[in-house]
């Protein structure tokens, strides 16, 4: 009964490539979030969606794509990707009036 | 705008002493203040949360923050340590609006055996 579930856990590709992370969370929520955690440890947030409607977006490359079929679902697509892409990367999702998140084990993306 | 710092990146205790790992905060707004711990290859999980109620806040694993505005500060502490608490702890802050939560760069807890 995993609250926040990300797939694949781990994801290495070659650059250039085209890949997707799935994010799925049970837990009602109707906001949802992407971070990216980097070889330091920083996180720092992607996209965040409530309702289907994109509602953060930091400078983050539009090779990024946030996808969310339903609300319990935000999928990461990323096109051409290049080497500083590696990182690890946090599905998390929140209630509305909620400030906490709860958050997925992480996707581990190197690109060789 | 928000931002955290934490003031140490590494704090090394012996097992059975106390922690601190130490936080400062800027918000615009009264912020929600948290404390997440990342174990090795795991995710983020809430430790405690301070949302304007009391300002001593106990967590879970007998960790406990004490919200000080005056000090702008949201230290965290336990009063003995275990080789369990290895791990790397985020102070966070969500200063309200659309831009979700910001994260301090990380404290190393490092429990000497």
């Amino acid at each position: 009964d995993t609250a926040v579930s990300q797939t694949p856990k781990y994801l290495v590709t070659q650059m250039g490539n085209d890949k997707s992370i799935k994010c799925e969370q049970n837990l009602g929520h109707d906001t949802m979030y992407w971070y990216k955690q980097d070889s330091k440890k920083f996180l720092k947030i992607m996209f965040s969606y409530n309702n289907k409607e994109l509602i953060i977006n930091e400078t983050v490359p539009n090779r990024f794509s946030p996808k969310s079929p339903d609300k319990a679902h935000l999928n990461l697509h990323i096109n051409s990707l290049e080497l500083g892409d590696s990182a690890v990367y946090f599905c998390a999702s929140s209630s509305r009036g909620a400030n906490e998140q709860y958050f997925g084990p992480g996707t581990r993306l190197t690109v060789t | 705008a928000q931002s955290v710092t934490q003031l140490d990146s590494h704090v090394s205790v012996s097992e059975g002493t106390p922690v601190l790992l130490r936080c400062n905060y800027s918000s615009s707004y009264s912020p929600s203040l948290f404390w997440y711990v990342q174990h090795p290859n795991k995710g983020l999980q809430l430790l405690l949360k301070y949302t304007s109620a009391a300002t001593l806040v106990k967590g879970i694993n007998g960790f406990e923050a004490e919200f000080k505005k005056s000090e702008t500060s949201f230290h965290l502490t336990k009063p003995s340590a275990h080789m369990s608490d290895a791990a790397e702890y985020f102070c966070v802050v969500n200063g309200g609006g659309a831009d979700g939560l910001t994260f301090g760069k990380g404290t190393h807890l490092i429990i000497q055996p």
